[in-house]
């Protein structure tokens, strides 16, 4: 299957900093990409859908002023999450496609953020 | 009622087991059915993929959809304890093609 790698693996930061999460397709050219939040034990929870050179779509709850996404190129989508608090810590997880009528998409590692 | 429902588990079996694992769904516009293996602290990984009703068999692992009942299903052969981890089924329809996950049911394959 095609890899996704997602970075970093796990990150820690402080209340109120801000912090990059990195999704790259390294084997193909992924025109969507999308962003899931995994609380434990839960399922998946779609965040966002980004498509190449185009704005997100978040999903109804999801503030986008706080979880920015950019979707620049084909191989790389890039999750912010601005002024974090303690409810931001989750696993954070992308996932990409290579066309958007391909039903099959390609998970990264995950995410772990703490926010202490 | 969740689109998408899955029993959480745990399921506990012993090694060499026929596994059998389960989601409802109710949206009848869903064609395209993925299970996911998920290990701990990992992302998931597309084990199965089935368009429609029917069979698919891949190795140990046969995946089965029922559109009649909106019922799909997992099984796994002679189960091994590597095989331990959380399975996540997913459905989506012909028009935007984003899955729509369950929650994952835990399995544990003991020795």
């Amino acid at each position: 299957g095609a890899v996704v790698s997602q970075h970093p693996s796990r990150v820690i930061c402080k209340s109120g900093t801000s912090v990059k999460i990195e999704c790259r397709s390294l084997d193909f050219q992924a025109t969507t990409m999308f962003w899931y939040r995994q609380f434990p034990k839960q399922s998946l929870m779609l965040m966002a859908t980004s498509n190449e050179g185009s704005k997100a779509t978040y999903e109804q709850g999801v503030e986008k002023d706080k979880f920015l996404i950019n979707h620049a190129s084909l191989t790389l989508s890039t999750l912010t999450v601005t002024s974090a608090h303690p409810e931001d810590s989750s696993f954070y997880i992308c996932s990409a496609r290579w066309s958007r009528g391909s039903t099959e998409a390609f998970f990264g590692q995950g995410t772990r953020l703490t926010v202490v | 009622q969740k689109e998408v429902e899955q029993d959480p588990g745990p399921l506990s079996v012993p090694e060499g087991a026929i596994v059998s694992l389960n989601c409802t769904y109710s949206n009848s516009a869903f064609q395209y059915f993925m299970w996911y293996r998920q290990y701990s602290r990992k992302g998931p990984e597309l084990l199965m993929y089935t368009y429609s009703s029917g069979n698919k068999e891949d190795g140990r692992f046969t995946a089965q959809v029922d559109k009649s009942s909106k019922y799909i299903s997992l099984f796994i052969r002679d189960s091994q304890p590597s095989d331990s981890a959380t399975y996540l089924c997913a459905c989506s329809s012909g028009g935007s093609y984003i899955p729509t996950f369950g929650r994952g049911t835990s399995l544990i394959v003991h020795p």
